[in-house]
């Protein structure tokens, strides 16, 4: 099972907005509505940030948002803030296996 | 919540069991997953265990030496790594949930595998 595909990289002042992809497969993103996204500080562990592609857990902030088309997902971040400085990682169901995406590191300018 | 234990430095080859003990939460209920993420690397999901263990998955990269179990009479998960190799140093996370959804992770225990 091949990790999905994640930009390295993502940036956006204070304030802005920022997206970022998450593309896999057939058999893993594009077969199954469960994407979710992790955000992971230095040195922490991660926290799940949206589950099912789009919903967002008790205490995540309505700034964070899922959505998928096709075998792509995408989280976004409107009105960055410097606490949202931090790794993100997507992940799918995908039957016997779960996969995580390659990361991205979110910089807020 | 979760604590995970049972890191540390081991030889290759060698062995090493880890734990994590949940509170907190009805265990019994939950599926739950071990997770590792190599030092300056992503995550990698490795294993999960349905609520009975009636149901249990391992990635490509560990299956056949590493065996996953849970005794929900004390509240824990095991993972129990055989013939472990360089490329197995990581930290080692448990985390509860099904469907790729880990809504509650531990603070991770180091394994270091190096002669």
């Amino acid at each position: 099972q091949s990790a999905l595909t994640q930009p390295p990289s993502a940036s956006g002042s204070p304030g802005q907005s920022v997206t970022i992809s998450c593309t896999g497969t057939s058999s893993d993103v594009g077969g199954y509505n469960y994407v979710s996204w992790y955000q992971q500080h230095p040195g922490k562990a991660p926290k799940l940030m949206i589950y099912e592609v789009s919903k967002r857990p008790s205490g995540v902030p309505d700034r964070f948002s899922g959505s998928k088309s096709g075998n792509t997902a995408s989280l976004t971040v409107s009105g960055l803030q410097a606490e949202d400085e931090a790794d993100y990682y997507c992940s799918s169901y995908a039957g016997s296996n779960r996969v995580f995406g390659t990361g991205t590191k979110v910089t807020v300018l | 919540q979760l604590v995970e234990s049972g890191g540390g430095l081991v030889q290759p080859g060698g062995s090493l069991r880890l734990s994590c003990a949940a509170s907190g939460f009805t265990f019994s209920t939950y599926s739950m997953n071990w997770v590792r993420q190599a030092p300056g690397e992503g995550l990698e999901w490795l294993s999960y265990i349905s609520s009975s263990s009636s149901t249990i998955y391992y990635a490509d990269s560990v299956k056949g030496r590493f065996t996953i179990s849970r005794d929900n009479a004390k509240n824990s998960l095991y993972l129990q790594m055989n013939s472990l190799r360089d490329e197995d140093t990581a930290v080692y996370y448990c985390a509860r949930g099904p469907f790729a959804a880990f809504d509650i992770w531990g603070q991770g225990t180091m394994v270091t595998v190096s002669s």
